[in-house]
């Protein structure tokens, strides 16, 4: 069984700009979760969706954004991007959503000049 | 405020050398705890997931306990490949379907 995988795996962006990055779980998943991780902060999470329909969020500014498709794609959009959002962005997937057990991905290394 | 904390932040061993890796948490009701292997530059890679106090699970070297405060991860004999960031992270009622991660301990086995 395929695991979950992240596109692309690595990015450099400048100040400003905006980024999309995309996320496909493991088949028959449902929940897709989105995890910031920084040597400062540590994984943070970002919002979960199931179903097409985000369940969670954690605190973040509205600049960032995500979305779930019907297959349980799912894709993360940061508007405006700043320094500070360079990071290691994760994507974990489950079958029903937390607390079951998420698989993650390899990530997506986000650089923003 | 839910809060997790691991202890010690880094820890080296000798080959053979067993020790456990500590996972402290303040939660209004746990729902899950989950521990995960990290290596450098990949995504965290599952381990166990514990629900109640009093469970255990074992894998190869890799032992997980859990009481009502704290979770310990036990290795046993420990070999170079077992050196990773070890994370835990729980989920709270509290949290709804948010999961708070703690900042690793970060094993190195040495040959």
């Amino acid at each position: 069984k395929a695991g979950v995988t992240q596109t692309p795996r690595y990015l450099i962006k400048t100040r400003g700009q905006q980024v999309t990055l995309s996320c496909s779980p493991i088949s028959g998943h449902r929940s897709v979760s989105w995890y910031q991780q920084t040597p400062g902060q540590g994984l943070q999470f970002l919002f979960e969706y199931f179903s097409e329909t985000q369940r969670n969020k954690g605190n973040f500014p509205g600049r960032f954004s995500g979305r779930q498709f019907s297959n349980s794609r799912s894709e993360m959009n940061v508007s405006t991007l700043e320094l500070g959002d360079s990071a290691l962005y994760l994507c974990a997937s489950s079958l029903g959503g937390l607390p079951e057990t998420q698989y993650f991905g390899p990530g997506t290394r986000l650089l923003v000049l | 405020e839910d809060q997790v904390t691991q202890s010690p932040e880094a820890l080296r061993l000798q080959e053979g050398e067993s020790s456990s890796l500590n996972c402290s948490y303040t939660v209004s009701g746990l729902r899950g705890l989950f521990w995960y292997r990290q290596d450098p530059g990949k995504g965290p890679e599952f381990l166990f997931t514990l629900y109640s106090a009093g469970e255990e699970k074992e894998k190869e070297r890799l032992k997980a306990t859990l009481t009502k405060k704290e979770s310990f991860l036990h290795i046993t004999a420990p070999k170079p490949e077992d050196s990773a960031t070890y994370l835990c992270a729980v989920q709270a009622s509290s949290s709804a379907s948010k999961i708070i991660f703690g900042s690793g301990t970060r094993l190195s086995i040495r040959p």
